[in-house]
């Protein structure tokens, strides 16, 4: 079992705070690492998904980047929204296909 | 397309009773990801296919739990007997093969075990 670990676990932030949030992951056999959007009652959503070293990519006011030399992600909201309140899922694949998640950050966002 | 297909939605059965659950990938998608969601560990991955193919079974977690793939538009998971601590959120998810392509989540099946 491949070991994915997000930090924080849950994250309680203000409407406009900017966040950002970490994944960890094993630096060999690489493949891509995707970023997942929760929302409560509903099912996993993709955000991103990134391959090479040094990526970055942007959508809207959400933004990560990637080390694989070193093995982590980060997440970056920019002006956090109620909306934006969800659990934020990093997911690493591997060059067989396997696809494994981390245990996610909860986000909250107070109005 | 309609998406990731799972059926049942919801599924309440007894101890001891076998449980099937039915998952239809998207249309061209060779992958296919069992997943389960519980409190202590997330998303779980229990098995994958790519091709039809089982390729990893590592994270079944008994002989009591097995998946099968017969055709590119249907797999099932299967759990005989089942226990109440089965009971959890079962998703299912397809994408394509490529490198850099996402996964799409069925609705999910909610199985209480009683």
């Amino acid at each position: 079992i491949l070991n994915v670990e997000q930090s924080p676990q849950s994250l309680h932030v203000q409407e406009g705070d900017s966040t950002n949030f970490t994944c960890s992951f094993p630096s060999s056999n690489f493949y891509a690492l995707h970023w997942y959007r929760w929302e409560t009652a509903k099912s996993p959503e993709a955000l991103f998904v990134m391959t090479l070293n040094g990526d970055e990519k942007k959508k809207g006011r959400i933004s990560a980047t990637l080390n694989t030399k070193e093995g982590y992600s980060y997440l970056y909201i920019k002006g956090s929204q109620p909306e934006d309140s969800a659990t934020y899922l990093c997911a690493f694949r591997n060059a067989g296909n396997m696809l494994t998640f981390g245990g996610g950050t909860r986000l909250m966002v107070k109005p | 397309d309609a998406g990731v297909i799972q059926s049942p939605r919801h599924e309440v059965t007894e101890m001891g009773q076998e449980v099937t659950l039915r998952c239809k990938p998207i249309s061209g998608h060779n992958s296919l990801f069992w997943y389960r969601q519980t409190m202590m560990r997330g998303l779980e991955l229990l098995i994958y296919f790519n091709n039809n193919v089982p390729i990893d079974d590592s994270g079944m977690p008994e002989d009591r739990f097995s998946a099968k793939m017969p055709n590119a538009s249907f797999s099932t998971l299967k759990i005989q007997p089942s226990e109440p601590r089965d009971s959890a959120v079962y998703f299912c998810a397809s994408s394509l093969g490529g490198f850099n392509t996402e996964a799409f989540f069925g609705q999910g099946t909610r199985l209480t075990v009683v």
